[in-house]
């Protein structure tokens, strides 16, 4: 199974800031990478697939770019409602695998 | 718009079987665009994929679980469903349903979860 190793694992910020979250996959995906948004209590929620394609509706400050093995998930200005878990998923082959998560909470 | 929902019973005893259903709405189960999937969630931990199947019951399983999960679908209803057979604690996990899009692949729509403890 392709493993998908994200990184930070967590992370402080303040609204307003610059995000990056990446995630490497343990082989080369293409662009069959997909990243997820997570607010506690709440489901997963589309943010980005085929590596870079914003989900409709996904507001544009969201972006996403890679290819291979790394990719990356940056948030241009953080807003308030941007706290939550962040998931990358490589869509690839099965079996599907997630990476770990990325925690970013409020500095 | 898709929406999913899951449906099944909150708690399991060990060693019994598990069992969900998925009833889609806003559109139907037998579109050649999808693909239908359940993910699981540990409490406090990450997503863990478990399941596709597609509306002609072509299915694809997560091998650390694939001789105790079935994934079927039922066409006349609507509804995809999971069976976890002879569950542990270690099964204990909010389940969600996911529609599964097609070229490219991605989940993008979810139901909103139902939290299933094995205890006993």
């Amino acid at each position: 199974a392709i493993q998908m190793t994200q990184s930070p694992s967590s992370l402080s910020a303040s609204v307003g800031d610059r995000v990056t979250i990446t995630c490497r996959a343990s082989q080369g995906i293409r662009n069959d990478l997909g990243w997820y948004q997570q607010k506690p209590g709440k489901a997963p929620k589309l943010l980005i697939y085929a590596a870079s394609t914003l989900q409709s509706g996904v507001p544009s400050r969201f972006s996403g770019s890679g290819s291979g093995t790394d990719f990356t998930l940056t948030i241009s200005s953080l807003q308030p409602e941007d706290f939550a878990t962040y998931y990358c998923l490589q869509d690839y082959n099965y079996p599907l695998t997630f990476g770990g998560g990325t925690k970013v909470e409020i500095k | 718009q898709l929406q999913l929902q899951e449906s099944g019973p909150g708690l399991v005893k060990p060693s019994e079987t598990l069992s969900l259903t998925c009833t889609v709405s806003g559109g139907s189960i037998s579109s050649s665009n999808y693909h239908w999937g359940w993910i699981r969630q540990p409490p406090g931990k990450g997503l863990e994929w478990i399941a596709n199947i597609f509306y002609s019951g072509s299915t694809y399983y997560n091998p650390s679980l694939k001789s105790l999960v079935t994934i079927s679908v039922d066409t006349s209803k609507n509804q995809f469903s999971l069976k976890v057979s002879s569950v542990t604690a270690a099964d204990t996990a909010v389940y969600y349903c996911a529609s599964r899009g097609l070229r490219p692949e991605r989940f993008d729509y979810w139901g909103q979860g139902i939290l299933v403890t094995v205890s006993s």
